[in-house]
Formats: structure tokens, sequence, C-alpha cells
């Protein structure tokens, strides 16, 4: 069976600061995809990036940043001088290649103060 | 842009209650999916479909059951509601399998009093 585990459940950070967002993850496939999604205050998730188990390739996108770490079954999301905008609920999932169903961490709050 | 519509953003129902969940996907994809939120629980799958009239159980599909006629809409129906089934209701629509990413409405949170 797959899981996802994200053991923050809320971090609080001052704007300027910068914020790791772990996620670790289990499952017996070797192919799989891997996703981060965002959920602000309004209520729908927001896709923000999708990685393969063959891509161990740091990603970078503007603030936000990507350290899939197969070794240790990880999936990090770093925000470099976090906004107030950030603030949102954060949510790591997996899905293996032949499949549908999406197994969803139980997400991390992120709460951005000015 | 792919569209996910879910009919309510807020639902207030009573305990006994048929209740209907709507969702339309403007994107002609094949998968739509139904997942319950609840607070350090993440998303939990409800239910979802891989086409018209096919349907799967998902992890938590006890209390629930679904209904796909057109490819664009899923519905999901709780057949006598009771208030463990107060919760946020999120829709997703998905193309083909595996690498896609799923696409979400803005949720439905109903409350079962």
């Amino acid at each position: 069976a797959q899981k996802v585990t994200q053991a923050q459940t809320e971090i609080s950070v001052v704007e300027k600061e910068d914020v790791t967002l772990d996620c670790v993850y289990e499952t017996r496939d070797t192919t799989y995809y891997l996703f981060w999604y965002k959920q602000p205050p309004s209520g729908e998730l927001v896709f923000l990036i999708r990685r393969n188990s063959f891509d161990e390739q740091n990603e970078i996108s503007g603030r936000y940043s990507w350290n899939f770490q197969k070794s240790t079954s990880s999936f990090n999301f770093t925000i470099t001088a976090s906004q107030v905008v950030d603030s949102a609920v954060y949510f790591c999932a997996l899905v293996d290649n032949a499949g549908n169903m999406l197994t969803f961490g139980g997400g991390t709050r992120l709460m951005v103060k000015p | 842009d792919v569209k996910v519509t879910q009919s309510s953003r807020y639902l207030v129902k009573r305990t006994g209650e048929k209740v209907f969940l709507e969702c339309v996907q403007d994107m002609d994809h094949e998968n739509m999916f139904w997942y319950r939120q609840d607070p350090g629980l993440g998303l939990r799958l409800i239910y979802f479909s891989y086409d018209v009239k096919m349907k799967e159980k998902g992890d938590i599909p006890e209390g629930y059951s679904v209904s796909r006629e057109k490819k664009e809409r899923f519905s999901l129906i709780l057949e006598s509601a009771s208030t463990n089934q107060t919760s946020m209701y999120l829709c997703a629509s998905k193309l083909g399998q595996g690498r896609q990413p799923q696409h979400f409405g803005d949720g439905t949170r109903l409350s079962i009093l």
C-alpha cells in the first residue's frame, strides 16, 4: 500500500523567511509520480508540480523549489523569501504509473505573518 | 484552463435527508473523483469514475453512492445523511492515467444538523 507522510501539521514563519515543507512517501512501485498541491483559504486545490520517479533533478520555479531524493523517499518543497500570499495548506501526493488514485499526505498549514 | 464546478460552496442539511452534490467539468476528462477533506486526515477518496456509468470505490465509500450518466457530470449522493458526514467535499477530474494531475473544484462545505 502507498503512504504519504507530512510530519509538519502547521508551520508559522515571518514574511521573507525561507521555509521547507517535508514529504516522505512509501510505495512498492518502481514507477510513480509525486505531486504538490496548494490549497489557499478559498478552498480549491491548485496543482504546483509533478515529478516522476526516474527524474531526481531538483526543480526551481521562481521562489519555489523542490528536492526529490529517492534514497530517502522524500520530496521536499522550499519557499524562498516567503510572502503572506503563500499562506495556505500544502499537500503532497503520490500515484503509481498505471493508477488513477492519488494518495495524499495529511497536509501542512503554512502561515506567513507580515 | 480546466474548469471543475461544484454546484454549492456551502450546504446545510438535516440528519436522514438524501443529499446530492453535483460536479461538472468542461475538459472531456475520462476520470472524475470525489474526496472528503477533514482536518489532519488530508483528502480521502470516496469514489471515482473512469467512464460514463463506471465507478470504483475509494477508501471510504460507506454511506455514499455516485452517479455518472454523462461524461461531464459526476454526482455524489448521501442516501441518508448523518452528522459524521459533515465535512468539506472536493470533486476532481483528470485526463488519462497515472501521470496527469487532477484538477479540483472549489469544494462544498456540507453541514449535517
